[in-house]
């Protein structure tokens, strides 16, 4: 596809459950990153990858959030045993380097309830 | 740690009138940029400004970089409808990570 794509756009999910949040970068996009942007707010950085290896996860606010690019394309994030707390629009972003050519997704918006 | 931070947060303004959004930041920061953000959609880059000094205009808007107290600004001018949206700042800490602002949320009325 021409741009990052996200699926799904939006999850419903019972407290508890575990989600699986999907990203399709550009292809040949070297760097992925993810966002979570709460209701009125700024994104705020969860983790960075540079082809398969998660370079940066300084950002995943517990445990319970996990991700992964296993061939360096794809890239899932895991939020296990969700949380009320946990709902909000996750953003994934893809680069051939840094953030100057950087494209977001239209993003994952999640409802915890 | 760096802390961006942008005001006003809520802008409604006219159409045809010009109006200024600041961006605050705490520490040095690598770049600055300004995103758009409309309603239920992801965030379209506006600007990357890589130095003290830089001034980078598209359209009705201008932004511009000071580097030594640590502001940017984004300049409206005479503002139409479809420039509704939600601005972000952003600084860029290392290459990997992005601090926004809480972004301002601008009203354009006809």
């Amino acid at each position: 596809g021409a741009g990052v794509s996200q699926s799904p756009r939006y999850k419903v999910a019972k407290r508890g459950q575990d989600v699986a949040l999907r990203c399709d970068p550009i292809s040949g996009h070297v760097s992925l990153f993810w966002y979570q942007q709460a209701l009125g707010q700024g994104p705020e950085f969860l983790t960075y990858f540079q082809n398969e290896a998660q370079l940066d996860k300084s950002g995943l606010p517990s445990d319970r959030f996990f991700a992964e690019r296993p061939e360096g394309s794809v890239s899932t994030l895991k939020i296990q045993r969700t949380q009320q707390e946990d709902s909000a629009v996750y953003l994934c972003a893809s680069s051939p380097t840094g953030y100057t050519e950087a494209f977001f997704g239209q993003g994952t918006r999640l409802t915890v309830v | 740690e760096l802390k961006v931070e942008q005001n006003p947060l809520f802008l409604s303004m006219q159409e045809g009138k010009n109006y200024t959004i600041y961006c605050n930041y705490s520490t040095t920061s690598d770049r600055l940029y300004w995103y758009r953000q409309d309603p239920g959609k992801s965030l379209e880059s506006l600007f990357v400004l890589l130095s003290n000094g830089a001034v980078k205009q598209e359209g009705r808007l201008m932004a511009s970089l000071d580097t030594k107290a640590r502001l940017s600004t984004l300049h409206i001018t005479a503002a139409v409808h479809d420039l509704s949206a939600t601005y972000f700042c952003a600084g860029e800490l290392g290459a990997q990570k992005l601090v926004f602002g809480q972004g301002t949320r601008l009203t354009i009325n006809p």
